[in-house]
């Protein structure tokens, strides 16, 4: 039973592409966010949904595009696909703002 | 923006050595947490961990917040334990995001 699922594990895309990641939680969590690890293994907020809304929404190009259908999912879609967009995305859950916080496994993203 | 600074950045132990990682912060917090990014890439949660001192197994965890650090020890390591450990802090100013540090990467040998 897995608590954060995202899809899909591997992704290998070309330039100029539109993709999406998809995200959910079973653990009833209110709070969801995105996280980009580079290749150096540094992890770096992307965004922060809370009750399905935006509360944190870093400096990201706009091709990233969060989306919350409701409070389980949280989905990134990103238009225009870059060489520099090549990274790990981690989606990640906690019940509240401060509250042990829970990653997905990851998704590798490749883009030629 | 804050500074989150891990040390050593890099570890090797013979299996059933003991460790400590150290976590620094330069300004004030409201919460860290401790993970573990296994070979694999899978990050677990290890310690919620604002203030005092928390114990899970082998692992035991202190945060001093008015002194601005954190300790993760690792006693009697498996080599299940490589990986990379990583701190991160939560401020109100920032929403409350988790800012990571580098990281600790670990290698525990037979």
């Amino acid at each position: 039973d897995t608590a954060v699922s995202q899809t899909p594990k591997y992704l290998v895309t070309q330039m100029g592409n539109d993709k999406s990641i998809k995200c959910e939680q079973n653990l009833g969590h209110d709070t969801m966010y995105w996280y980009k690890q580079d290749s150096k293994k540094f992890l770096k907020i992307m965004f922060s949904y809370n009750n399905k809304e935006l509360i944190i929404n870093e400096t990201v190009p706009n091709r990233f595009s969060p989306k919350s259908p409701d409070k389980a999912h949280l989905n990134l879609h990103i238009n225009s696909l870059e060489l520099g967009d090549s990274a790990v995305y981690f989606c990640a859950s906690s019940q509240a703002l401060l509250s042990p916080l829970h990653f997905g496994n990851g998704t590798r993203l490749t883009v030629t | 923006g804050i500074q989150v600074e891990q040390s050593p950045p890099d570890l090797i132990l013979q299996e059933g050595a003991n460790s400590t990682l150290r976590c620094n912060f330069s300004d004030s917090v409201n919460n860290l947490q401790w993970f573990h990014q296994n070979p694999w890439g899978q990050l677990i949660n290890l310690f919620y961990i604002p203030s005092g001192t928390k114990q899970n197994g082998r692992l035991s965890a202190t945060t001093v917040a008015t002194e601005r650090y954190s300790l993760l020890y690792i006693s009697s390591s498996q080599t299940t334990d490589s990986g990379v450990y990583f701190c991160a802090v939560q401020r109100r100013l920032s929403g409350y995001a988790l800012n990571f540090g580098k990281g600790t990467s670990l290698l525990v040998t037979p």
